[in-house]
């Protein structure tokens, strides 16, 4: 059972290249989150989807679109990098709202130069 | 403004005793608590959680207690092993909330042979 999957788990850019983290979970679950975390700050969240065909801007959404392509995939999408996007993404999803367990992926690593 | 905090950035145990993790929460409408291990290069995983009506929470060496008046929550870990050494992250969530976790900045914790 794979889980959470996310692709790629490394990449460098140059500043103003565009980019697609690519997210997809076989667990059936209709909730899916992009969430960054960077060194003292924790997780944060770039954006989530409660069910398909549905996207709302989490806590640090600048720079970055997103899409739910069906219930299983949901991707990120860097249109023009930053260095400041420099970071490792981690992909999640969750079965129940009523808890808000979550499931993670592995994380990508994403450096901007 | 930072709704879950973890004070502590790192602790440092003896193996076999008990590993204490703090967090704090300023949102009085948080009701479910949960905590999230991370190994390096991995995505966080489930721990241990607690529902606000709650006060304690036990599975096996993992206790969360929760103290809602002083908006603080605590993680114990007896005996505390090497594979413990991990970062620890608080979070809470919104019960029914599809919107994600807000996670604290996480602890490093190092178990000492």
């Amino acid at each position: 059972n794979a889980g959470v999957t996310q692709t790629p788990k490394f990449q460098v850019l140059k500043t103003g290249q565009s980019m697609t983290l690519q997210c997809a979970q076989d667990m059936n679950h209709n909730s899916m989150y992009w969430y960054r975390q960077d060194p003292g700050m924790g997780l944060r969240l770039i954006y989530y989807s409660a069910s398909e065909g549905t996207t709302d801007k989490g806590e640090v959404p600048n720079g970055y679109n997103v899409s739910r392509l069906n219930k299983r995939e949901f991707s990120l999408r860097l249109e023009s990098a930053a260095p400041s996007q420099t970071s490792v993404y981690f992909c999640a999803s969750a079965g129940s709202v009523n808890t808000g367990e979550l499931f993670f992926g592995e994380g990508s690593r994403l450096t901007v130069l | 403004d930072q709704q879950v905090k973890q004070n502590s950035p790192s602790l440092s145990v003896q193996e076999g005793r008990i590993s204490i993790l703090n967090c704090d929460y300023t949102n009085s409408m948080f009701d479910y608590f949960l905590w999230y291990k991370k190994y390096p290069a991995e995505g966080p995983t489930f721990l241990i959680s607690i529902s606000s009506i709650k006060d304690k929470n036990e599975d096996g060496r993992f206790t969360v207690f929760l103290n809602k008046s002083a908006k603080h929550l605590s993680l114990h870990i007896v005996p505390s092993q090497p594979g413990d050494s991990a970062v620890y992250f608080c979070a809470a969530s919104l019960t029914g909330g599809a919107d994600g976790l807000t996670f604290g900045k996480g602890t490093h914790l190092i178990i000492q042979p």
